[in-house]
């Protein structure tokens, strides 16, 4: 059973163009993020919902939106989509109450391309 | 801006024999975490280390944690064909967030 999945896996678009992600965690874990790994591999968090309230907005254009309906989905919105956009994003979760530790399981990545 | 470096970048080793990652990284930690990422794939967990501890292991993983140098490595002993991924370390500091060093890329040739 997939633990954190992400749709689509491949995300091909035009600039200027809105678009959205979707992520699902099926392990009861109360905190979700989103990451984006870009073309040198490097990973850097963007956003962290913990039970549906944001918790973590690094320096992110205002033209990316998260959206939390419930503390087992993150949905990333992008508006106006530009070409340095072009990456890899990865969705995250990890339980944060009431553990020690804090162990985060990735969801397989959405490959977005904008020409 | 990264938390860190990893060294070395890429490294390239027989099957059987043992390989040795490192990573550095700024500022106080709470833990440490080590992840994998075959080719294609998200990230997988492969060890966490607190900042009081020193040396973890779990299998054929060995992670050592250096807070006065502010460093930490993982070894893998006896690698496989199936080990070729790139490795990660990040350091966790508020929040639950993630900071991930650049990665090192492993090929494990049989």
């Amino acid at each position: 059973d997939t633990a954190v999945s992400q749709t689509p896996k491949y995300l091909v678009t035009q600039m200027g163009n809105d678009k959205s992600i979707k992520c699902e965690q099926n392990l009861g874990h109360d905190t979700m993020y989103w990451y984006k790994q870009d073309s040198k591999k490097f990973l850097k968090i963007m956003f962290s919902y913990n039970n549906k309230e944001l918790i973590i907005n690094e320096t992110v254009p205002n033209r990316f939106s998260p959206k939390s309906p419930d503390k087992a989905h993150l949905n990333l919105h992008i508006n106006s989509l530009e070409l340095g956009d072009s990456a890899v994003y990865f969705c995250a979760s990890s339980q944060v109450a009431g553990v020690t530790y804090n162990e985060q399981f990735f969801g397989p990545g959405t490959r977005l391309t904008v020409l | 801006s990264q938390q860190g470096e990893e060294d070395p970048q890429a490294l390239s080793i027989q099957e059987g024999e043992n390989a040795t990652m490192n990573c550095s990284y700024k500022t106080s930690i709470n833990n440490l975490q080590w992840y994998r990422q075959n080719s294609g794939r998200g990230l997988v967990h492969l060890i966490l280390i607190r900042s009081n501890e020193r040396e973890k292991h779990s299998g054929r993983l060995r992670v050592t944690l250096d807070t006065s140098k502010k460093s930490s490595s993982l070894l893998i002993t006896a690698s496989r064909a199936a080990d070729t991924a790139s490795y990660f370390c990040a350091t966790v500091l508020y929040g639950n967030k993630l900071v991930f060093g650049a990665g090192t890329i492993l090929r494990v040739k049989s």
